[in-house]
């Protein structure tokens, strides 16, 4: 089956300091993979996507690159802000459909 | 407003007490989702809903019915609640990729 492994949190950093969250997959086929953030409060909201091997999602500064050779697709950010501060979700979508499959989710922490 | 709404956002209810948590979208999105945002858990799929009248399990269903009689609406009640299901609630719903609602924390007490 699907599965989806993620860093474990809390990530603590300070401002401008370079972000790497890491995600790992299992899957059959050859699935979409994404990156959700939920701030406080809300619900996910999608950050970025990549739907092929090879593929960089980006978005907001942040960028993930499909690795289907070590199954990863690891987020970057090259300078945090304090308003990056939020929970990120790595995900898949199989080929069969419209189900996402989460990581656990890590929590990140951007001090001034 | 377009988008995907839920409510009520909060909710207190007691042990045995039936209560149903709305879900409104204005995409016309033929899926439509149910989660459960638990500590320790991430997000877990309830019921999914793939077009009207057509629902189908995830991987937390016990305790929960759900039904889908138009497009745009996509209602989860839990019929006896239980503390085990305080928590917070996301509905999505999925075009190209899956939009959520903004929660609803429910307590049971």
């Amino acid at each position: 089956g699907n599965s989806v492994t993620q860093m474990e949190g809390p990530v603590t950093l300070s401002e401008e300091a370079f972000l790497t969250i890491n995600c790992t997959y299992t899957a059959t086929g050859y699935p979409s993979l994404f990156w959700y953030v939920q701030y406080p409060g809300e619900g996910l909201q999608l950050l970025l996507k990549a739907t092929k091997a090879d593929d960089k999602g980006s978005n907001k500064g942040f960028e993930a690159t499909y690795r289907k050779e070590t199954t990863s697709f690891h987020l970057e950010k090259g300078s945090v802000q304090v308003s990056d501060s939020a929970v990120y979700f790595c995900a898949l979508r199989n080929d069969a459909g419209n189900m996402l499959t989460f990581g656990g989710g890590t929590r990140l922490m951007v001090k001034p | 407003d377009a988008g995907i709404t839920q409510s009520p956002r909060y909710k207190i209810t007691e042990t045995g007490r039936q209560v149903t948590l709305m879900c409104h979208q204005t995409w016309s999105h033929s899926y439509m989702f149910w989660y459960r945002q638990d500590l320790g858990h991430g997000l877990r799929l309830i019921y999914y809903s793939a077009a009207a009248d057509i629902t189908d399990k995830g991987e937390v269903p016990d305790g929960y019915v759900v039904s889908r009689s138009k497009t745009e609406n996509f209602p989860l009640t839990l019929e006896s609640a239980t503390r085990s299901q305080t928590s917070v609630y996301f509905c999505a719903s999925a075009g190209h990729e899956q939009y959520f609602g903004p929660g609803t924390r429910l307590t049971v007490t």
